[in-house]
């Protein structure tokens, strides 16, 4: 099956700081999400990015399908941007994501 | 739009009891729902797939029999874990998909604690 790998696992970040997190997999997808689990478990949809470029305030996101990765931009960082961040894809129509392992942020203030 | 309710949000229960989570779209109709388990500070490891009036497709050593799966409807699908044991215990999350889109949105997961 495809695989999903996320860089770096854990990033320390001071407030206003920007970070890249980024996902390879190992196949095409046709479906490709970022989430942020909050501390109570909740997944977020950031992004639904199986190619190209998005925006959302201080967050972005790119894939580049053909190369396999996708990367997540966060500018400005603060301290409610703590948790996880979490890549899933997807290469069949209608499949269930398969989950990287993640990127743990922690923000100080 | 595109919500996803799960209920109970929590659940302890005695082992050898079982337990039925439900998984609900509330605003779309979702032909197809999955079901994921997340141990602590692991990522999410699919279980089961649920496709609306048909059987669930289970993954590879999960035990179909244990973990039931009905999708009886376009926005409901349930998990139920039959016999519970402390192993069991863990966070389980629900996705739909939104019938004739790729995007997926998850529940709010329920964590069962198994005593």
């Amino acid at each position: 099956g495809i695989q999903v790998e996320q860089s770096p696992p854990d990033l320390i970040l001071q407030e206003g700081a920007n970070s890249t997190l980024r996902c390879n997999f190992s196949d095409s997808v046709n479906n490709l999400q970022w989430f942020h689990q909050n501390p109570w478990g909740q997944l977020i949809n950031l992004f639904y990015i199986p190619s190209g470029t998005k925006q959302n305030g201080r967050l972005s996101a790119t894939t580049v399908a053909t190369e396999r990765y996708s990367l997540l931009y966060i500018s400005s960082s603060q301290t409610t941007d703590s948790g996880v961040y979490f890549c899933a894809v997807a290469n069949q129509a209608g499949t269930a994501l398969i989950f990287g392992k993640g990127t743990t942020l922690s923000v100080s203030s | 739009g595109a919500v996803v309710s799960q209920h109970p949000s929590w659940v302890i229960c005695k082992s050898g009891t079982s337990v039925k989570i439900e998984c609900r779209s509330l605003d779309f109709q979702a032909t197809t729902m999955f079901w994921y388990r997340q141990f602590p500070k692991q990522s999410l490891m699919l279980m089961a797939t649920s496709n609306e009036g048909s059987k669930a497709t289970y993954e590879q050593g999960v035990e179909k029999d244990k973990f039931l799966i009905n999708h009886a409807s376009l926005t409901l699908s349930t998990l139920t874990v039959t016999s519970a044991h402390p192993e069991d215990s863990s966070f389980y999350i629900c996705s739909a998909r939104d019938t004739g889109r790729e995007t997926q949105y998850f529940g709010p997961g329920t964590r069962l604690l198994v005593l």
